[in-house]
């Protein structure tokens, strides 16, 4: 049974371009969110997905956003990338039903 | 909403011995605690977690502890090995998968 999985693992861009990161959440599981860790950091909740509709969202910026399909898979865009955007951006997949959340090894976006 | 703090950032413990990580929380709603261990480069592991209708809860050498009076709660490490330097992480939530709000880690390093 394969847990969580994201990619890519690692990726470079170039501020003001846009990135787009996936993740597969634990099989049986429906909801997925995304958190940002920056260094040194805690993880800080993006938004969440349920049923293909974001449900909830953390205070971050409108160029934050997202999308989850049909087999419960996601997708991370971050538009007009910033400095500040460089960080650990982890997935982590959950039941409606329990708030237990599984997290992926993560994507780590370096901006420059 | 939800804020987290978590004492100390760092701790250093003889092998063999006890570590203990406290973390407080603000709102009286939330009713999920989580544990996080995050090895360098590594997602976060759920350790252990517990639920506002217990007041403590162990695994082997791990335990934790929940006062909602006081609105903390505390990971304890008995018999600390090599191993289980890492970063921890506290976190806490409400019910129905409601997001997960971090504290910002405790860099624990266990010395043989």
């Amino acid at each position: 049974d394969a847990g969580v999985t994201q990619s890519p693992t690692h990726l470079i861009k170039t501020r003001g371009q846009q990135v787009t990161l996936r993740c597969s959440p634990k099989s049986g599981h429906d909801t997925v969110s995304w958190y940002q860790q920056a260094l040194g950091q805690g993880p800080q909740f993006i938004f969440q997905y349920y049923e293909e509709e974001e449900r909830q969202r953390g205070n971050f910026p409108d160029r934050f956003s997202g999308h989850q399909f049909p087999n419960y898979s996601s997708e991370l865009n971050v538009n007009a990338l910033l400095l500040g955007d460089s960080a650990l951006y982890l997935c982590a997949s959950g039941t409606v039903m329990n708030t237990e959340a599984f997290f992926g090894q993560g994507t780590r976006l370096t901006v420059v | 909403g939800e804020n987290v703090e978590q004492h100390p950032s760092t701790l250093s413990v003889q092998e063999g011995d006890s570590a203990v990580i406290k973390c407080t929380y603000s709102d009286s709603a939330s009713n999920y605690f989580p544990w996080y261990k995050q090895e360098l480069g590594k997602r976060p592991q759920l350790i252990i977690d517990i639920r506002s209708n217990v007041g403590e809860k162990k695994d082997q050498r791990i335990a934790v502890t929940l006062n909602k009076t006081a609105k903390h709660f505390s990971l304890h490490i008995t018999e600390t090995q090599p191993e289980d330097s890492a970063v921890y992480f506290c976190a806490a939530s409400k019910s129905g998968n409601t997001p997960l709000v971090f504290g910002k880690g405790t860099r624990l390093s266990v010395i043989a």
